[in-house]
Parts: C-alpha cells; sequence; structure tokens
C-alpha cells in the first residue's frame, strides 16, 4: 500500500531533550516536506527537500533540523524542544510538479 | 503575509444542501490549486485541483472554481453528505523552481453536514 509513515504518533517529552520524527515513503517521491498543525494557525511548512541531500526551509523553520540522505526518509529533528513546539506534525510527499500530496497520519507532540 | 486565506474558520450546512467553501489569495503566482479534506486523527488527504489557467474543475459531487480576477476560488460540495464534515484545506502552488512546487495552505474551514 502507498503510504507515508511517520512515528512516533504520540509523543510527550520535556523542554530540551533532543528527539527525532521519523517520516518514510513508499512511492519514490522526490518531494517530501513537514508541517504543522495548530489552531487557527491551519498548516504551516517547516522544511522540505526537492531531493536527496537538498533541503530548504519552509515558512517556519526554526527550532528544527531535517536530512534526506535516502530518497524514502526524511526525519525531523528537535535537537532542543521548547512548549512552543508543542503541535501536531505531518510529513507529505509528492513526485513533485503539481501532482497531490500524500500527507502521513501525523504526530502529536507535547513538551512539556 | 498570508498568501492563502480561508476567512470562514467553520461553516454548517444540511445534509443534502450546497456546500460552498471559500478560498481567496494574494499571489498572481499560483500555478495550481488544491483541496484536501482532514478528518481527526488523520492526515489531509487530496481531494480536487485547479490549474490556474482554468475555471472550472468536476469530480462527482466536488466541484472547484476559479475566478482569477477576484482571486477567489469556491469549493462546492453538493449533494452535503454527513461524511463530508470535515476540515478543509485550500492550498496554492507555485513553481519554486528545478520543476518543484511549493505548497501554501489556508488555515482551513471546518464544514459540519447536520443529517
Amino acid at each position: 500500500e502507498a503510504q507515508v509513515t511517520q512515528n512516533p504518533r504520540y509523543l510527550i517529552t520535556v523542554t530540551g531533550k533532543k528527539l527525532t520524527v521519523t517520516c518514510s515513503q513508499n512511492m519514490n517521491h522526490e518531494y517530501m516536506s513537514w508541517y504543522r498543525q495548530d489552531p487557527g494557525l491551519g498548516l504551516r511548512q517547516i522544511y522540505y527537500s526537492m531531493n536527496v541531500e537538498v533541503t530548504d526551509k519552509g515558512d517556519v523553520p526554526e527550532g528544527y533540523k531535517v536530512s534526506r540522505k535516502e530518497k524514502r526518509n526524511f526525519p525531523l529533528i528537535l535537537e532542543s524542544p521548547s512548549p512552543n513546539q508543542t503541535s501536531l506534525y505531518f510529513c507529505a510527499s509528492s513526485f513533485g510538479g503539481t501532482y497531490g500530496y500524500t500527507f502521513g497520519s501525523g504526530t502529536r507532540l507535547t513538551v512539556v | 503575509d498570508q498568501q492563502v486565506k480561508q476567512n470562514s474558520p467553520s461553516l454548517s450546512v444540511q445534509e443534502g444542501r450546497i456546500s460552498i467553501l471559500n478560498c481567496d489569495y494574494t499571489n498572481s503566482m499560483f500555478d495550481y490549486f488544491l483541496w484536501y479534506k482532514k478528518y481527526p486523527a488523520e492526515g489531509p488527504t487530496f481531494l480536487i485541483s485547479i490549474s490556474s489557467i482554468k475555471d472550472k474543475n468536476e469530480d462527482g459531487r466536488f466541484t472547484v472554481f476559479l475566478n482569477k480576477s477576484a482571486k477567489h476560488l469556491s469549493l462546492h460540495i453538493v449533494p452535503s453528505q454527513p461524511g463530508d464534515s470535515a476540515v478543509y484545506f485550500c492550498g496554492g502552488l507555485i513553481y519554486s523552481g528545478a520543476g518543484s512546487y511549493q505548497l501554501t495552505f489556508g488555515k482551513g474551514t471546518k464544514l459540519s453536514v447536520i443529517p
């Protein structure tokens, strides 16, 4: 089944403790992206990657890092999480161009 | 500056009637517009798209209309069904170089279809 898989689905952590949210897609998509969804703010892009070893900042990149060492994986790294990063995170992938995006099921992160 | 705007946070419609979800945009460089539907605890799923050179695209009960002069698009759902109750996100695709496009979303509109 074609899908985008994010792990974990739920995570509670403490301020300052480094964490990684994994994202993997099995559709051979070149384009991958991370979004966060917050009440009243909709979906905002954090980082995106157009291909292996090519990443770029989205609208809200502060406090996040990403890497794209392989085509299928695009992990989101929070080196020192803070409470304002408590949010619902979505990974998405696409062939690029004007194709629709496939989203993962989301990761609900709480930073206390 | 928000380039894609959904000014109605919520909308309630009776089952069987038409639902109209609106979206405005400020960037005339958008090449495509997409609508996504999102249920609670799930990721958004692609619903329908429209090219900026078209003014209408239809797919079953879903039709998207684009008015470029007004920088406005709308999603019509006819007839509305209770299963359509979800948050709908409008997104604009803009070319970002090297054959890739960037997708920018509005804040979403929560549609409730009342049986």
